[in-house]
């Protein structure tokens, strides 16, 4: 019973390429984040979702685009990957979208750009 | 100044030992505070969430501190599996939780 699931685990890739990251969530929450965590481990968030409405888009290049097809579900597309894009992405979710609730973490997605 | 700060360690303290790790954050309206542990290549998850009088799991307690804006976690009797990475976890009005950078614990037999 995989609360927080996202695929693949594992994305290794070349430059250039395009490259999707699938996240559900069947806790029924209502928001869900997209972060990065680098090779210093800060973890960042990217986006937020609502509802399928966008909340929180912070300072990330236009190369990264969200979708939500629905409250369960929030993808990342990755558009001409570069180096810098190789860290680990995690998908999250929490019951509200005032940030005042814990977060669940997907187990996430190690992406790696040659 | 950091939104949420924290000593990266890392602690290296015995089987046995009292730790206890501090956290301060910038913004005073900030009204959510949690701990998060993440072990090596793993996804973060939650501890213990922060109450404004204190609150104990256990071996773990966490203080807040409003007036110094910061909040601390005490673990007693360290246990070789509390080896860890501890993450300070804090609303910062940005309608999403910002993560500390967190601090290293090893616990040594």
């Amino acid at each position: 019973d995989t609360a927080v699931s996202q695929t693949p685990k594992y994305l290794v890739t070349q430059m250039g390429n395009d490259k999707s990251i699938k996240c559900e969530q069947n806790l029924g929450h209502d928001t869900m984040y997209w972060y990065k965590q680098d090779s210093k481990k800060f973890l960042k968030i990217m986006f937020s979702y609502n509802n399928k409405e966008l909340i929180i888009n912070e300072t990330v290049p236009n190369r990264f685009s969200p979708k939500s097809p629905d409250k369960a579900h929030l993808n990342l597309h990755i558009n001409s990957l570069e180096l810098g894009d190789s860290a680990v992405y995690f998908c999250a979710s929490s019951p509200h979208r005032e940030g005042g609730s814990p977060l669940h973490f997907g187990n996430g997605t190690r992406l790696t750009v040659t | 100044r950091k939104e949420v700060e924290q000593d990266p360690g890392p602690f290296n303290v015995p089987e046995g030992a009292t730790v206890a790790f501090n956290c301060t954050y910038s913004n005073s309206a900030s009204q959510s505070f949690f701990w998060y542990r993440q072990d090596c290549r793993k996804e973060p998850k939650l501890l213990m969430s922060v109450y404004s009088s204190g609150n104990e799991d256990g071996r773990f307690t966490a203080q807040l501190n409003r007036a110094s804006q910061y909040i601390s976690l005490l673990i007693r009797d360290s246990k070789l599996s509390d080896s860890a990475t501890y993450l300070c976890v804090v609303n910062t009005g940005r309608r999403a939780l910002t993560f500390g950078s967190g601090t290293r614990l090893q616990v040594q037999p």
